[in-house]
């Protein structure tokens, strides 16, 4: 049963746009919230997290909403680059457990 | 510069033979991973250390093995027992495995990349 869900394999923006990728989750135990960058043939990079306790966090281009109800993360890319296009995997943990389940991944593809 | 080295790239096995592939990491980290990634899936984690000789399974341990003799190593062995082992593989380390400074992310390595030949 997967309880971290990126239901859109794919995504393709215009540079200079906003992207918007979306992870759904299933266990209401989770309360740290990751995002990762992943380019072909490498390791996922850290992007960005977000605590339980808060609705939104914000790193330079890069903001992660959190709604807690319905257990549901967006991570917001503004504005968008070509050098953003990468696979990016939502991951989560719950109450300081050592184990990320990790989500499959969306591919963005930011168009010159 | 600080960080995860996984050796090597590219690993190919035979049928029937264990293989090792290499996790050094020079974070000091406390705690360490072993991921397993398949084409458009997620990553899984395979095993966990949070301490020096101590390690735990994670969802999908069987047919593999590890060990934690040195705090900046983590060396995964992928036995003969496992029965699809071709993947793309990945450790990780983060800064301490018991929460004491609050959620911190996991740092990964570059990857090894399984075939069976």
């Amino acid at each position: 049963d997967q309880q971290v869900k990126q239901n859109s394999p794919s995504l393709s923006v215009q540079e200079g746009r906003i992207s918007i990728l979306n992870c759904d989750y299933t266990n209401s135990m989770f309360d740290y919230f990751l995002w990762y960058k992943k380019y072909p043939a490498e390791g996922p990079t850290f992007l960005i997290s977000i605590s339980s306790i808060k609705d939104k966090n914000e790193d330079g281009r890069f903001t992660v909403f959190l709604n807690k109800s319905a257990k549901h993360l967006s991570l917001h890319i503004v504005p968008s680059q070509p050098g953003d296009s990468a696979v990016y995997f939502c991951a989560a943990s719950e109450g300081g457990s050592e184990k990320l389940v990790f989500g499959k991944g969306t591919k963005l593809t930011v168009n010159p | 510069d600080g960080g995860i080295t996984q050796s090597p790239k590219y690993l190919f096995r035979k049928e029937g033979q264990n293989v090792t592939l290499s996790c050094e990491q020079n974070l000091n980290h406390d705690a360490m991973y072993w991921y397993r990634q398949d084409p458009g899936q997620g990553l899984r984690l395979i095993y966990y250390s949070q301490i020096v000789n101590d390690f735990q399974k994670g969802d999908i341990a069987e047919g593999y093995s590890v060990s934690r003799e040195k705090k900046e190593s983590f060396p995964l062995t992928v036995t003969s027992a496992q029965k699809n082992p071709t993947a793309f593989y990945l450790c990780a380390s983060s800064i301490e495995g018991w929460g004491r400074y609050g959620n911190q992310p996991q740092h990964f390595g570059d990857g090894t990349r399984l075939s069976i030949l």
